[in-house]
């Protein structure tokens, strides 16, 4: 069945420092992918997507490219602040017009100043 | 806009005790999610409903069952609680790509 593999955390960085979070999935045929991150105390909320290969998403300083052919998903940010210490979730959709999600188990990143 | 909200907040209960999850959204959003959050395994669906009016089993459904009430509200019960579902729960809505999350309930069985 469809899954998602990310690096297991934590990830503690220096403020400033280049970020780089990585995710790869299996599925049957290319669904839509997704980074989520989860402030301490709170509900998701949803950073990027990109729906098809190729795509890059991006928000916030956040980048994501869809490669069908290492079926991965990274997260990127070239520069993290104290304020991005947080957890973050890759995530695929599938069962078509359900929209159900799998998550990876997430990687908390820590930022220190 | 509200958004997603969840009452409780917290919750202890005994074993054997039983309790109803509430959620409601206010986006008019057509399908509804429940998750647990557990340390080490991200989040599992417990159930979903498409529509108003439907439900159906997601990954991880033994010991709940669910109610979609009307279109904004999606509640989860626990009919005789195990220390097994101490967990944080999730409730999100969603139309199309994104899915919108609740707070959360964090939920102590002892």
């Amino acid at each position: 069945g469809d899954s998602v593999t990310q690096m297991e955390g934590p990830v503690t960085l220096s403020e400033e420092a280049f970020l780089t979070i990585n995710c790869t999935y299996t599925a049957t045929g290319y669904p839509s992918l997704f980074w989520y991150v989860q402030y301490p105390g709170e509900g998701l909320q949803l950073l990027l997507k990109a729906t098809k290969a190729d795509d890059k998403g991006s928000n916030k300083g956040f980048e994501a490219t869809y490669r069908k052919e290492t079926t991965s998903f990274h997260l990127e940010k070239g520069s993290v602040q104290v304020s991005d210490s947080a957890v973050y979730f890759c995530a695929l959709a599938y069962g078509g017009a359900t929209n159900k999600l799998i998550f990876g188990t997430g990687t908390l990143l820590a930022v220190q100043p | 806009n509200a958004g997603v909200t969840q009452t409780p907040k917290f919750q202890v209960l005994k074993t054997g005790q039983s309790m109803t999850l509430q959620c409601a959204q206010d986006m008019n959003h057509n399908s509804m999610y429940w998750y647990r959050q557990d340390p080490g395994m991200g989040l599992r669906l417990i159930y979903y409903s498409a529509s108003e009016g439907t439900t159906d089993k997601g990954e991880v459904p033994n010991g709940y069952n669910v109610s979609r009430l009307n279109k904004r509200e999606f509640s989860l019960r626990l009919e005789s609680a195990a220390p097994s579902q101490t967990s944080v729960y999730f409730c999100a809505s969603s139309e199309q790509y994104e899915q919108y999350f609740g707070p959360g309930t964090r939920l102590t069985v002892t």
